[in-house]
């Protein structure tokens, strides 16, 4: 079993839709939590990152952070044709050991 | 500010031949990753470096793989002979000394292996 589980899509949602999107994990040392979107050709590029449990909020962006139950999400409000990309989570302990990504989930919004 | 820098973005080579790709990392950054990416996966780690010295190498294959940055700047890694199977993307990223959370990276080298 993977330390990171992700589906890898494709989710396809209609301009303005809401997005969730989710991992889980199984390492409980885990307390950094990261979103990447990685957009076809190009490097992943750090959307978001937050420590410990909790939300965190970035104009259209949300994280959020479950640790009791291993699970994570970012909600994207108002998806934009833009917003289509593959979203990467990734997560590492407090000595920054080494980040452990899941598989990407591939978003498509359509006009 | 620039980004982090990789080149070449494509290589094309027949197996058992090297290869090298090269990165520069955003200034300032202190740690710099390797990373590996498949097809439909996300990235694994290659090598890290604090500065001049790799810390993380325990996922590098050593047989034929290997990576330098000398001077704590610009990084290289070599694939020697290169095998059908290395055929994936190789990232690099960097971050500022303790905050491997953040981590930037490159556009990343897309390696052909014929």
């Amino acid at each position: 079993q993977k330390e990171v589980e992700q589906d890898p899509g494709p989710l396809s949602v209609p301009e303005g839709a809401i997005v969730s999107l989710n991992c889980t994990y199984s390492n409980s040392a885990f307390q950094y939590f990261m979103w990447y979107r990685q957009y076809s050709r190009k490097g992943p590029e750090l959307l978001m990152y937050t420590y410990s449990s909790g939300n965190k909020e970035d104009g259209r962006f949300t994280a959020q952070v479950d640790k009791s139950s291993k699970y994570i999400s970012l909600f994207i409000r108002d998806s934009q044709p833009s917003d289509s990309a593959t979203y990467l989570c990734a997560m590492t302990d407090t000595g920054f050991q080494k980040l452990v990504f899941g598989t990407g989930t591939r978003l498509l919004v359509s006009p | 500010e620039a980004g982090v820098v990789q080149s070449p973005r494509y290589k094309i080579i027949e197996k058992k031949q090297p290869v090298a790709f090269w990165c520069n990392p955003i200034s300032g950054h202190n740690t710099l990753y390797w990373y590996l990416q498949n097809l439909g996966q996300g990235p694994e780690l290659l090598i890290r470096y604090e500065n001049e010295e790799a810390v993380d190498d325990s996922q590098l294959p050593k047989d034929r793989f290997s990576a330098e940055r000398l001077k704590g700047v610009d990084s290289t890694l070599k694939i020697q002979p290169a095998e059908l199977g290395d055929s994936a993307v190789y990232l690099c990223a960097s971050s500022p000394s303790g905050s491997s959370y953040e981590q930037y990276f490159g556009p990343g080298t897309r390696l052909t292996v014929t």
